[in-house]
């Protein structure tokens, strides 16, 4: 079945590095763009961007160019979301999700990994 | 930016019918999705393409999209059906949520 495996929890200090991985089974990983999604404690879902994982080539939402990176290892059917100088507000949890496309630049996500909670605290 | 916006909270009787409402400009003339997540889980796709079930999605899950509104309505709603729920839509190539809407089952 498809399915998406994230990397496990992060407890990070301010002003670190955290790289959280997204292992997809189930399908060929390059038919589908990867997307990311962030939740912060309580709060609603925020979309962060996606990648090509056809031409590993980025799109990153307002709010989330500079510290963010998207990336890909297509051999191990794997993206991943790096985030670089770490702030308490980066502190919640990042799934990433396939995004099934439609038409006009749209589709749906399905399914989602299962999140990572990363924690920013000194 | 557009925006999506939903009604913080939803209350319903087992056995009942709820509505959960999703406002945006024209969001009629785009496709909307819906999502359920449950304490401690993951998001999970309960309607795409405005009224479009996935597999395994029970029947009392159904939508509408139209003018400035989408709804999910779930009929007959069971316990088991007690989550947030999340609207989604696209706008110039920009994924959009909206604020989320609590649905508890009482």
């Amino acid at each position: 079945q498809v399915q998406l495996v994230q990397s496990g929890s992060e407890l990070k200090k301010p002003g670190a590095s955290v790289k959280v991985s997204c292992k997809a089974s189930g399908y060929t990983f390059t038919s589908y763009a990867m997307n990311w999604v962030r939740q912060a404690p309580g709060q609603g879902l925020e979309w962060m961007g996606w990648i090509n994982t056809n031409t590993g080539n980025p799109t990153y939402a307002q709010g989330f160019t500079g510290r963010f990176v998207f990336s890909l290892d297509t051999s191990v059917s794997t993206a991943y979301l790096q985030i670089s100088s770490l702030k308490a507000e980066d502190t919640a949890v990042y799934y990433c999700a396939r995004l099934v496309p439609a038409a006009g630049n749209s589709g749906w996500f399905d399914p989602w990994g299962q999140g990572t909670l990363v924690t920013v605290s000194s | 930016s557009y925006e999506l916006t939903q009604p913080p909270s939803v209350s319903v009787s087992p056995g009942q019918t709820a509505s959960i409402t999703c406002s945006g400009d024209k969001l009629g003339g785009k496709s909307a999705c819906w999502y359920q997540q449950k304490p401690g889980q993951s998001p999970v796709l309960v309607i795409y393409q405005d009224t479009k079930r996935p597999s395994g999605i029970p029947e009392r899950f159904s939508g509408s999209n139209s003018g400035n509104t989408a709804t999910l309505t779930i009929s007959g709603t069971q316990a088991m059906d007690e989550a947030d729920y999340y609207c989604q839509a696209w706008d110039s190539s920009t994924a959009v949520f909206g604020g989320g809407t609590k649905l508890t089952v009482l």
